[in-house]
């Protein structure tokens, strides 16, 4: 049951333009959502989050997008440079046991072209 | 940067042993989570830690087992390897009241 999804497992952009990554997800009840960014042979980096009483955080070249109603949400990064080149993973936030989880998606390599 | 490091950064077992994978959390992190990262796949919680108590498991069977000692250190035990426990392993430590974790480099495990 996987409840974020990534459904694009790549996307390639030219270098300047902007790049959108989607997720989504099906549980209502998670209320805070995350990106991370992941180069190979490293851990994931925490890039941007927002809560779901928001529909949009931004962050310099990023901006998240969250629309509840759709149980969406995007990335856009603008101008998209060729350190963006990573695999970008969406997470969903929940507790269980009272302990903090994520969720997270199946991941989208995104590559800038110079 | 993320102050979260692990050791050992590759390791190579065979089925049926045991394996302690080790994780030094950022300072004033009190919880500190561990998540296995299947190649192809977004990482996949297996349990957290808070105050040196497990206070919540994912998916995953009871050989999978951990510590968090009062020094932000924490250690994943894993027994009676199998195939399938081949993965990444990411440790995640954060504070009680923020939403964000921040991941170290990983334990890239292979059992054969």
């Amino acid at each position: 049951d996987q409840q974020v999804k990534q459904n694009s497992p790549s996307l390639s952009v030219q270098e300047g333009r902007i790049s959108i990554l989607n997720c989504d997800y099906t549980n209502s009840m998670f209320d805070y959502f995350l990106w991370y960014k992941k180069y190979p042979a490293e851990g994931p980096t925490f890039l941007i989050s927002i809560s779901s009483i928001k529909d949009k955080n931004e962050d310099g070249r990023f901006t998240v997008f969250l629309n509840k109603s759709a149980k969406h949400l995007s990335l856009h990064i603008v101008p998209s440079q060729p350190g963006d080149s990573a695999v970008y993973f969406c997470a969903a936030s929940s507790f269980v046991q009272g302990a903090q989880k994520l969720v997270f998606g199946q991941g989208t390599r995104l590559t800038i072209n110079p | 940067e993320t102050g979260v490091t692990q050791s050992p950064t590759h390791l190579i077992k065979t089925r049926g042993q045991q394996v302690t994978l080790r994780c030094s959390s950022q300072s004033g992190h009190n919880t500190v989570s561990w998540y296995q990262q299947a190649l192809g796949q977004g990482p996949q919680f297996i349990f957290q830690y808070y105050r040196e108590e497990e206070n919540g498991r994912g998916n995953f069977p009871p050989r999978f087992s951990g510590l968090q000692f009062p020094n932000y250190s924490s250690e994943l035990n894993v027994n009676a390897l199998e195939l399938d426990d081949s993965a990444l392993y990411l440790c995640a430590s954060g504070g009680a009241d923020t939403g964000e974790l921040f991941f170290g480099e990983g334990s890239r495990l292979t059992v054969l």
